[in-house]
């Protein structure tokens, strides 16, 4: 099933502060974060293994509650360039790679 | 490093004609994958691999053939083109080796099937 990514779309002004959920409904393994720019292949950001360790990748960072199968990335004092695209992908057996991908929320920060 | 390379970067088809999307890494990844995106729909996985000689369907495999031959190479094959398979693909490869992980995506092929 596929998960629901929220909100479907943010706009942010330069150094505001944003979050994506993602949630399933169905038991998960992991959880994949993307970026994509348009007209360009997505960025694999991070993974989130079961056992709802929170991940940081530079001002970007994600935390997975497996109890309730969401995920939340966070964008803190977000930058131009964090505009895009953004995916989670869930994997429900491990080690399949067989991911199921949101329909993505589209990310626009303005200066 | 090229990374993951996929050719052709742009195809136009006829209905019922049949072609191979190419896919490299050099890497030395187990794990390859193809996806489609469809405006407004994600990402979806149409074959994966875990290792040479292993295939597996995703979540829309009908119409497409895949074979993993070498841990470098994972073609994906339509058979017989339709309207319905146009999309950008997308391969990509990871690794997983205990909590390390990556995965890199190609740059896409765009293909319209008329």
């Amino acid at each position: 099933q596929q998960p629901v990514q929220s909100p479907q779309a943010v706009i942010l002004r330069e150094g505001e502060d944003a979050v994506i959920n993602c949630s399933s409904s169905k038991a998960l393994y992991s959880v994949h974060w993307y970026r994509q720019k348009h007209g360009e292949a997505p960025v694999f950001l991070m993974i989130l293994l079961k056992g709802g360790e929170q991940k940081g990748h530079d001002k970007i960072s994600a935390s997975f509650n497996e109890k309730k199968q969401q995920s939340s990335l966070y964008l803190t004092a977000s930058q131009l360039s964090y505009s895009g695209t953004y995916f989670c992908g869930t994997e429900a057996q491990g080690g399949s790679e067989k991911l199921v991908f949101g329909k993505g929320t589209k990310l626009t920060v303005n200066p | 490093n090229a990374g993951v390379t996929q050719t052709p970067k742009f195809q136009v088809l006829k209905t019922g004609q049949s072609m191979t999307l190419q896919c490299a890494q050099d890497m030395n990844h187990e794990y390859m994958s193809w996806y489609r995106q469809d405006p407004g729909m994600g990402l979806r996985l149409i074959h994966y691999s875990v290792g040479a000689g292993i295939t597996d369907q995703g979540e829309v495999p009908n119409g497409y053939n895949v074979s993993r031959s070498t841990t470098e190479d994972f073609p994906l094959r339509l058979l017989s083109a339709a309207p319905s398979q146009t999309s950008v693909y997308f391969c990509a490869s990871s690794y997983l080796l205990a909590v390390t992980y990556e995965q890199y995506f190609g740059p896409g092929t765009r293909l319209t099937v008329t």
